[in-house]
């Protein structure tokens, strides 16, 4: 059973920089995993934010970015803002199958 | 715009099946795939499967293999989610969301639907 690893939660400073890890069982993420990234808020549906590891879509703001660090997919907000408490989903690509990491809960403070 | 309008809350009995829908508009239905995903209360979000509205063919989750079953109408842009034999941990909100069947956005997952609750209870 493949599993993607997320951190389960961090912290941030508002105004400060972090980054989101998304690993693989498998081994080492990479871009034919088309990873992409959501943002989800109590009672909403998951608001996407990446795909294709580093391609924001045209409503994700610019301090969200997209990377592949070291074997994972990552994404890190940079100029954090309150609103970006979250909790932030990756899903990644097993041809054919996709499978979700099970979340970072972002607390801004 | 793109939007993605899935149907009302469902309460089922255990050993019921249920089928929810998604209706696609403002964009070319046979263009995009289609994923299911669900999300328990509390939880994290679990991919169910994904149907491709250009020929119907499908992939499943293997969790969920033999007990669901995605289909679609063209005539109506409108994907379907049947699951069956259920059991309270199938209670949960379950979203239907579009993904790129080519270009440039290729596999990119963008719009959501608002989500189904499902009560199964006896």
């Amino acid at each position: 059973q493949t599993v993607v690893t997320q951190e389960p939660s961090l912290t941030v400073s508002p105004g400060g920089t972090v980054t989101l890890t998304c690993g693989s069982s498998t081994g080492a993420v990479t871009s034919g995993y088309f990873p992409n990234w959501f943002q989800q808020k109590p009672g909403q549906p998951p608001r996407a934010l990446i795909y294709s590891a580093t391609n924001r879509h045209s409503w994700t703001p610019a301090r969200f970015s997209g990377s592949l660090l070291g074997g994972k997919a990552a994404l890190t907000l940079s100029g954090v803002q309150p609103q970006d408490e979250a909790e932030y989903y990756c899903l990644l690509y097993y041809g054919g199958a996709w499978v979700f990491g099970g979340g970072t809960k972002l607390t801004v403070l | 715009q793109v939007q993605l309008v899935q149907s009302g809350a469902e309460v089922k009995k255990p050993g019921a099946s249920v089928k929810v829908s998604c209706k696609a508009s403002e964009y070319p239905f046979t263009n995009y795939y289609v994923h299911w995903v669900r999300q328990a209360p509390g939880q994290g979000l679990e991919w169910m499967g994904i149907i491709n509205p250009s020929g119907g063919t499908t992939t499943y989750a293997q969790k969920f293999q033999g007990r669901v079953t995605m289909t679609m109408d063209t005539s109506t842009s409108t994907v379907y989610m049947e699951l069956s034999s259920l059991r309270s941990e199938d209670t949960a909100v379950y979203y239907c969301a579009r993904a790129a069947s080519s270009g440039n956005s290729y596999a990119s997952v963008d719009y959501w639907g608002q989500g189904i609750l499902v009560t199964v209870s006896s």
